[in-house]
């Protein structure tokens, strides 16, 4: 089955820099790769999702990146904010009707 | 209903005994998760159904853990003969057609063993 790893674990940034997560999966028959964040005490919320038709997908200061042929995405966030302090999880999947396998997740901490 | 509703929000329970964890889907969605959240950790697979096929039961931790789904609505997991290492928040996300779809996340139902 599908095999998703995500880094770093956890991720401790300043006010304003910039945000990387990265993911690699497995199967490369994957097409769908969404991304949750999760605040402290809160269910995972969808925040961006890129589908495999395309390379990047920007919305606002949140934006995503597919490697096909590498096999990796990663999410990158810019002009970080304190609001941004959350655990990410990064997923994958393949067509409609198959499930959808998460990574480990990351914990980002934005300091003020 | 407006969301993904889990019942009870909170359980506490003595080691030892059986717990049933409900689940009530958003009207019309086909596929449905279950999760295991223990502090700080991630999300943990433990079953996933959509629409009429078999579920997928590859995230059981034990046969200890079994879940059901009446056709395309409610889940109910159970947890039998409860271990204090179950204590963990138990998530159910349900969406639209499953892979490809936006998964939508139930408040979670936070079960402590003693």
């Amino acid at each position: 089955g599908e095999n998703v790893e995500q880094h770093p674990s956890t991720l401790s940034v300043q006010e304003g820099d910039s945000a990387v997560i990265k993911c690699t999966y497995s199967d490369s028959a994957s097409n769908y790769f969404p991304w949750y964040k999760q605040e402290l005490g809160k269910r995972p919320q969808l925040i961006i999702d890129i589908r495999s038709n395309v390379g990047e997908k920007k919305d606002q200061r949140i934006a995503v990146t597919l490697n096909k042929t590498a096999k990796h995405f990663s999410l990158h966030i810019t002009e970080t904010q304190p609001e941004d302090s959350a655990v990410y999880f990064c997923a994958a999947s393949k067509a409609a009707g198959n499930k959808l396998t998460f990574g480990g997740g990351t914990r980002v901490l934005v300091k003020p | 209903g407006a969301g993904v509703s889990q019942s009870p929000s909170n359980k506490v329970t003595e080691k030892g005994k059986d717990v049933e964890l409900r689940c009530d889907p958003i009207s019309g969605h086909t596929a449905l998760y279950w999760y295991r959240q223990r502090l700080g950790q991630g999300l943990e697979f433990l079953i996933y159904f959509q629409g009429n096929s078999a579920p997928d039961k590859s995230g059981l931790p034990s046969d200890r853990f079994s879940a059901e789904r009446t056709g395309e609505s409610v889940s109910t997991l159970t947890i039998q003969r409860t271990q204090q290492e179950d204590s963990a928040v138990y998530l159910c996300a349900s969406s639209l057609e499953g892979a490809g779809e936006k998964l939508f996340f139930g408040s979670g139902t936070q079960l402590s063993v003693l």
